[in-house]
C-alpha cells in the first residue's frame, strides 16, 4: 500500500515553455501533498504544501507564479513550471501525506 | 529555527560491517522524526517514524531509536544492497517535513 505515482518520470523542454507534472496517489486519498525539488547532492529542498479544495501554500523564496500548483482531487495534485528556463532544471518530487508522509518516484525536468 | 544535522556525510562499509549513522535536530515541538532510504535517480523510501525519546523500531538490518536531541540508524551485518543515501527528517505541527542533508552508505562485498 502507499504507492504514490509522478507522471512524466522525465521531460526535456525548451525555455520558455510550460510544463506540467503529475502525483497522483494510488491507493489512498491524501488530503494534503507536497512537492519537492532536490539538485544534485543535494537533500530536498520542500517548495509549497498543496491542499485539496484550497490554494497552495509555498515556502519563502519560492515564486508561486512560476510554480503553479493545482489539488484538483483527494488523488491528484499537479505542478506546472511556468517559462521554465535552464536553472529550473531539477529533480521535483511529490508526496502524498497519509500517517506518514509517501513519496513518488520522482520527475526529471532538463530545460535547454 | 528548526535544524537538522546528519553524520557522517558519507560512510563505507565492508559487508557485515555494522555501523551506526547519526541525526541530530533542534526542532520547537516535535511530530514525528522519519528516516528514509534513497536510491540514484528515485525518490526517498519511507523507513520509519519515530515520536516519542525511547522509541526503536526495526526492520530487516536497520534499526532506529530516538533520544530528545538525536536519532540513531544502526545498520547491522549491511549488504551491498543497504547502499543508498538516508535521509533522516522532522515534522512540524503543519506535517511539513524538514530533512537534513544525508548520508551516503555505500557497502562493499
Amino acid at each position: 500500500g502507499a504507492v504514490v505515482s509522478q507522471h512524466p518520470s522525465w521531460v526535456i523542454c525548451k525555455s520558455g515553455t510550460s510544463v506540467k507534472i503529475e502525483c497522483r496517489s494510488l491507493d489512498f486519498q491524501a488530503t494534503t501533498m507536497f512537492w519537492y525539488r532536490q539538485f544534485p547532492k543535494q537533500s530536498l529542498m520542500l517548495m509549497a504544501t498543496s491542499n485539496e479544495g484550497s490554494k497552495a501554500t509555498y515556502e519563502q523564496g519560492v515564486e508561486k507564479d512560476k510554480f503553479l500548483i493545482n489539488h484538483a482531487s483527494l488523488t491528484l495534485s499537479t505542478l506546472t513550471v511556468t517559462s521554465a528556463h535552464p536553472e529550473d532544471s531539477s529533480f521535483y518530487i511529490c508526496s502524498a501525506a497519509a500517517r506518514e508522509q509517501y513519496f513518488g518516484p520522482g520527475t526529471r525536468l532538463t530545460v535547454t | 529555527e528548526d535544524q537538522v544535522t546528519q553524520s557522517p556525510e558519507a560512510l563505507r562499509l565492508q559487508e557485515g560491517e555494522s555501523s551506526s549513522l547519526n541525526c541530530s535536530y533542534t526542532v520547537s515541538g516535535l511530530r514525528g522524526l522519519f528516516w528514509y532510504r534513497q536510491d540514484p535517480g528515485k525518490g526517498p523510501e519511507f523507513l520509519f517514524t519515530l515520536y516519542s525519546a525511547g522509541e526503536e523500531k526495526e526492520k530487516e538490518r536497520l534499526k532506529a531509536t530516538l533520544t530528545k536531541k538525536e536519532s540513531f540508524l544502526h545498520i547491522t551485518a549491511p549488504k551491498p544492497e543497504d547502499s543508498a543515501t538516508y535521509l533522516c527528517a522532522v515534522a512540524d505541527s503543519w506535517g511539513k517535513l524538514q530533512f537534513g542533508a544525508g548520508t551516503q552508505v555505500v557497502v562493499t562485498p
